[in-house]
């Protein structure tokens, strides 16, 4: 079974700290993905990486940055955590394209900025 | 751009109740489209997928039929549990370019004994 493993499922940090949100997969894809799911907002994502080292932005990246320096392993980085970053964190990833563009999700990492 | 619209949550039905959550599209041309569950405290898992048109997915006692003429994908089930309770996410792969999925807002659902 695909794996894909968030490093913590629930987190408090303080307003301006820098907080980093680890995740790692175990089926060597190539693509990974930060989303953000919000009541009512559903899943927005924030950035997503196709290679190492390589990343995109996606429909929110402001506020945040990511981390991929191995292929296993994508790291979302708040570099100063605000309250309005309070949320559910999800990280999926997946390969191939169309009908082969199946994404496998990990539990989700609750933060909390206080 | 590539859109998904689901039916507004949330939806509450007694246990062995009839269910059909609703999502349409707008893409180009003829996208693979996915369904996909988030159990309570949980990830989002696949819960079935149609790659071309005419095609039905089923997965779990759910189905859903890829109806290119309505650009629709509607979940249904015959007769739900309180296990089905789970918010419902209707997906869309881009045929070319960046791998995003595009969801749709997702639905709640909740089943009553």
């Amino acid at each position: 079974d695909v794996k894909v493993t968030q490093s913590s499922r629930y987190l408090v940090k303080r307003t301006g700290e820098k907080v980093f949100l680890e995740c790692v997969q175990d089926m060597d894809h190539e693509n990974m993905f930060w989303y953000r799911q919000d009541p009512g907002l559903g899943l927005r994502l924030i950035y997503f990486s196709y290679d190492v080292k390589m990343k995109e932005k996606g429909d929110i990246p402001e506020g945040y940055s990511v981390s991929r320096e191995k292929k296993e392993r994508f790291s979302l980085i708040l570099e100063s955590a605000s309250t309005n970053q309070t949320s559910m964190y999800l990280c999926a990833s997946g390969s191939g394209a169309g009908g082969k563009n199946i994404q496998y999700f990990g539990a989700g990492t609750r933060l909390s900025v206080l | 751009g590539d859109s998904v619209t689901q039916m507004e949550g949330p939806v509450t039905l007694s246990e062995e109740a009839f269910l059909t959550i609703n999502c349409t599209y707008t893409a180009t041309g003829y996208p693979s489209l996915f369904w996909y569950v988030q159990y309570p405290g949980e990830g989002l898992q696949l819960l079935l997928k149609a790659t071309k048109a005419d095609d039905k997915g089923s997965n779990k006692g759910f189905e859903a039929t890829y109806r290119k003429e309505t650009t629709s994908f509607h979940l249904e089930k015959g007769s739900v549990q309180v296990s089905d309770s789970a918010v419902y996410f209707c997906a869309l792969p881009p045929m070319r370019g960046a791998q995003k999925l595009v969801f749709g807002q997702g639905t709640r659902l909740t089943i009553n004994p």
